[in-house]
């Protein structure tokens, strides 16, 4: 059965940083681009960042570019998300996703909430 | 930024009954549009992707067309379970976009 399981959400003050990470089981993590999407509460989803199979394609949001980074290790299963300098607009339900420009299965979600 | 506008905002809608959403995209998307459902509580479920390729598990209820600027979501037969948010999203160039949702409500 395909799984997709996030961790690493909490409560964080503003300029902190956080690290999610998403297990990936029931399917062949090596090959599929994967996502982060967030959704902050009562707002549509946003797409935050993009990996591909290699690591050789990354793309960022503008909202998170130079304060995100996205990593994913093929054989852990896994994929990450380094967040730092946290604001309180990054407040939001982090999800991992598999991905092919759209997202064709998607994790329970993280919490993150940003405040002092 | 390719700005994706869905309406209604709201859908009331009594159960058996057929509801049309649409989503209309600022540039075109060409066939690169997908659309997701949503309930309290859960991560969006893909519905659509493509022209009009129905996921893996949903019911024939549900079709999807479009092309370019215009695409639309219809739900031939409301059921109890298809009240929900609905989200249109792009994907076409990056950074791929979502709409702002359309919610079913039952009417």
């Amino acid at each position: 059965q395909e799984q997709l399981v996030e961790s690493g959400g909490g409560l964080v003050k503003p300029g902190g940083s956080l690290r999610l990470s998403c297990a990936a089981s029931g399917f062949r993590f090596s090959d599929f681009f994967m996502s982060w999407i967030r959704q902050a509460p009562g707002k549509g989803p946003e797409w935050v960042s993009y990996i591909s199979i290699g690591s050789t394609s990354i793309y960022y949001a503008d909202s998170v570019k130079g304060r995100f980074t996205i990593s994913r290790d093929n054989a852990k299963n896994s994929l990450y998300l380094q967040m730092s300098s946290l604001r309180a607009e990054d407040t939001a339900v982090y999800y991992c996703a598999r991905s092919m420009g759209f997202a064709d299965f998607w994790g329970q979600g993280t919490r993150v909430t940003v405040s002092s | 930024e390719i700005v994706l506008t869905q309406s209604p905002g709201t859908l009331s809608v009594s159960p058996g009954k057929r509801a049309t959403l649409s989503c209309r995209a600022s540039q075109s998307v060409g066939a690169s549009l997908a659309w997701y459902q949503q309930k309290p509580g859960q991560a969006p479920r893909l519905l659509f992707y493509g022209e009009s390729t129905r996921a893996t598990g949903i019911p024939a209820r549900f079709s999807g067309s479009g092309s370019g600027t215009e695409f639309t979501l219809t739900i031939s037969s409301l059921q109890s379970e298809d009240f929900a948010l609905y989200y249109c999203q792009q994907y076409d160039s990056w950074p791929w976009t979502f709409g702002q949702g359309t919610k079913v409500e039952i009417k």
